[in-house]
């Protein structure tokens, strides 16, 4: 089956790290940009970046850079996002995507991870 | 960084009717690359659209794209109970790519 499976939802406080990940499989992995999206409660979704698997090329949107990390481990077919310091800002359903074949739409996106961050 | 405006920001209505949802960009989206994606409650988007009047695969008939430049249309032709959701539209021609904040479909 062609899925991207997230990992499983989080509880941290402020100033704590944090890394998510979204396995593919199914599919080639290493053949497609992997995207994050952003959304917060309530709210509408924001782009958060692209990863390409092949040579780890990554475009992030300004509004997230230097905010977060996204990688890859090729190997295992998996993207990760990370932060070095939550802010309760950053609680929120994350995201991941994989782009379609003509273009950075997303055809398949994984269930989610949501970020819960409170003291 | 091209501005996505959705209209209206929700549209009351009933079932059988004809869904007309408004994408307007900031700025001419380059070679039509917008999308449209519908998401329900507790549920990841669902890509719809792409390329401004392509469907995506297993997307009934009833739901087209269209438009270029810097205004685009999703038509759902008759609402079905099942189409009542949030719908998006994205642009991918220009980095960084962006949504529109959402068309809320609901049951008049």
């Amino acid at each position: 089956e062609v899925q991207l499976v997230q990992s499983g939802a989080e509880v941290k406080k402020p100033g704590e790290s944090l890394k998510i990940s979204c396995k593919g499989s199914g599919f080639s992995f290493s053949s497609y940009w992997i995207g994050w999206v952003r959304q917060m409660p309530g709210k509408g979704l924001e782009w958060m970046g692209i990863i390409y698997h092949g040579d780890s090329d990554i475009r992030y949107s300004p509004s997230f850079q230097g905010q977060v990390t996204i990688s890859v481990d090729k190997s295992i077919s998996t993207a990760y996002l990370q932060w070095n310091s939550l802010k309760a800002s950053d609680t929120a359903m994350y995201y991941c995507a994989r782009q379609g074949e003509l273009g950075w739409y997303f055809d398949l996106w994984g269930r989610g991870t949501l970020i819960t961050v409170s003291s | 960084e091209i501005v996505l405006t959705q209209s209206p920001g929700t549209l009351s209505l009933s079932p059988g009717e004809r869904a007309t949802l408004s994408c307007r960009a900031s700025q001419s989206v380059i070679g039509s690359y917008l999308a449209w994606y519908q998401q329900k409650p507790g549920q990841a988007p669902r890509l719809l659209i792409y390329g401004a009047s392509s469907k995506a695969a297993g997307i009934p008939d009833r739901f087209s794209g269209s438009g270029s430049g810097t205004d685009f249309t999703l038509t759902i032709s008759r609402v079905e109970p099942g189409d009542f959701a949030v719908y998006y539209c994205q642009q991918y021609g220009s980095s960084p790519n962006t949504f529109g904040q959402g068309t809320k479909l609901e049951i008049k």
